[in-house]
């Protein structure tokens, strides 16, 4: 069974600049999940949803971070404009019952 | 506010010998945890959860052990292998188990000696 897929791995962009993720889920999952992993720190959630709607983006900054699942399978996350804070892996996960599968992650360097 | 605490950012433990890592948590509303290990440039990867209604639970090597009334849980791995070397995570969600958004801690990297 093929995991979660993420794009790109690494991304180096300057602040104010624009940047998007991208996420495959497993097949079949429902619920996706985008976690903020800052160095040093755990992952944080962003946003959940279940099928193509939103669960959860209460931590989500919506000023500048946005996200969509249509058609409720592959999701992206986008930043515009990013801030030197934004630097953190991003982790999209994936889940079935009572696990969550993570993929793994896209590293963003903000300068 | 730090929700899930996990207060060693470092264990070193021989191999052979127990690894015992440690989390403490504040919210009280939090009832089904997880323990999550990451190895270098990969995804977190599940490893073992127990429910509030248990105070044990028990799989191959590893076994977590969660105090409620002291908010605290732990994870045992016996014996401890090299390939057990990677930070590894305390993970607590409410209501939704393991299904619902995670609160992690900032995690514990676990050296085995050989």
């Amino acid at each position: 069974e093929a995991g979660v897929a993420q794009s790109p791995r690494y991304k180096i962009i300057e602040k104010r600049q624009s940047v998007a993720f991208w996420c495959n889920p497993i097949s079949g999952h429902a619920t996706l999940y985008w976690y903020q992993q800052i160095l040093g720190q755990g992952p944080k959630l962003l946003i959940q949803f279940q099928n193509n709607g939103v669960v959860d983006d209460s931590q989500l900054p919506k000023d500048r971070f946005s996200a969509e699942r249509l058609k409720g399978v592959d999701s992206t996350l986008k930043i515009q404009p990013a801030k030197l804070e934004d630097s953190a892996v991003y982790l999209c996960a994936s889940s079935v019952k009572n696990e969550q599968y993570f993929g793994p992650g896209t590293r963003l360097t903000v300068t | 506010d730090q929700q899930v605490k996990q207060n060693s950012p470092s264990l070193s433990v021989q191999e052979g010998r127990i690894s015992i890592l440690n989390c403490d948590y504040t919210n009280s509303m939090f009832d089904y945890f997880l323990w999550y290990k990451k190895y270098p440039a990969e995804g977190p990867t599940f490893l073992i959860s127990i429910s509030s209604i248990k105070d044990k639970n028990e799989d191959g090597r590893f076994t977590v052990f969660l105090n409620k009334s002291a908010k605290h849980l732990s994870l045992h791995i016996v014996p401890s292998q090299p390939g057990d070397s990677a930070v590894y995570f305390c993970a607590a969600s409410v209501g939704g188990g393991g299904a619902d958004g995670l609160t992690f801690g900032k995690g514990t990297h676990l050296i085995i000696q050989p």
